[in-house]
């Protein structure tokens, strides 16, 4: 089966302008969550969706993130405007709600420069 | 809230030396455990992963057992390959289709 997919794999733009994040999750994952890891930090939770619903925000940093889920397929991270702290690698993650654990499927990322 | 440890890299071994990568946590109730690991160039990938106390995780010639008394999972290998130089990051979950909390990550190094 086809893995999840990110893209763009790389993304540099310069303070204030908006970048978009695309994630197409594995067919059939109901689930799908945004992670980021900034200056080699841990990686943090952003959000996760069922479906097309956000079941969980609480990591988005602020509001200039916004997340969608179009029909509950792919996903799309909004950045606008960015800033030089938003700078890190964005990962996404599929899993199905089977009840085991450990499930997820990780995409390869997006690394965003804000220069 | 919940939390993960990792000892800080990076970590440069020659090949064939022993590995060891600690992880600590704090959660509360039963978290389940994982060993990621990203290849350069690649996505996270499960390498390993513990769902109860005691337990031992294993793959590759990894190795990682739950202490819940120690609130550990330290990764482990006897004879590490220059091919396994990657990136590993330690995590814990408290549910399925719950979200991972991460550590910050080991970068390991091998050297022929």
């Amino acid at each position: 089966e086809a893995g999840v997919t990110q893209f763009p794999s790389h993304s540099v733009i310069e303070k204030g302008q908006t970048v978009t994040l695309r994630c197409d999750p594995i067919s059939g994952h109901d689930n799908l969550y945004w992670y980021r890891r900034v200056m080699g930090k841990e990686i943090k939770f952003l959000l996760h969706f069922v479906k097309e619903s956000k079941q969980d925000e609480s990591g988005m940093p602020n509001n200039r993130f916004l997340a969608e889920r179009t029909g509950g397929t792919y996903s799309t991270l909004k950045v606008q405007p960015a800033e030089l702290e938003d700078s890190g690698v964005y990962f996404c993650a599929s899993s199905q709600d089977t009840g085991r654990v450990g499930g997820y499927t990780f995409g390869s990322g997006t690394r965003l420069t804000v220069v | 809230g919940d939390s993960v440890t990792q000892m800080e890299g990076p970590v440069t071994l020659s090949e064939e030396a022993f590995l060891t990568i600690n992880c600590t946590y704090t959660a509360t109730g039963y978290p389940s455990l994982f060993w990621y690991v990203q290849y350069p160039g690649e996505g996270l990938q499960l390498l390993l992963k513990a769902t109860k106390a005691d337990d031992k995780g294993s793959n590759k010639g990894f190795e990682a057992t739950y202490r819940k008394e120690t609130t550990s999972f330290h990764l482990e290998k006897g004879s590490v390959q220059v091919s396994d130089s990657a990136v590993y990051f330690c995590a814990l979950t408290r549910g399925s289709a719950r979200q991972l909390t991460f550590g910050s990550g080991t970068q390991l190094t091998v050297l022929p």
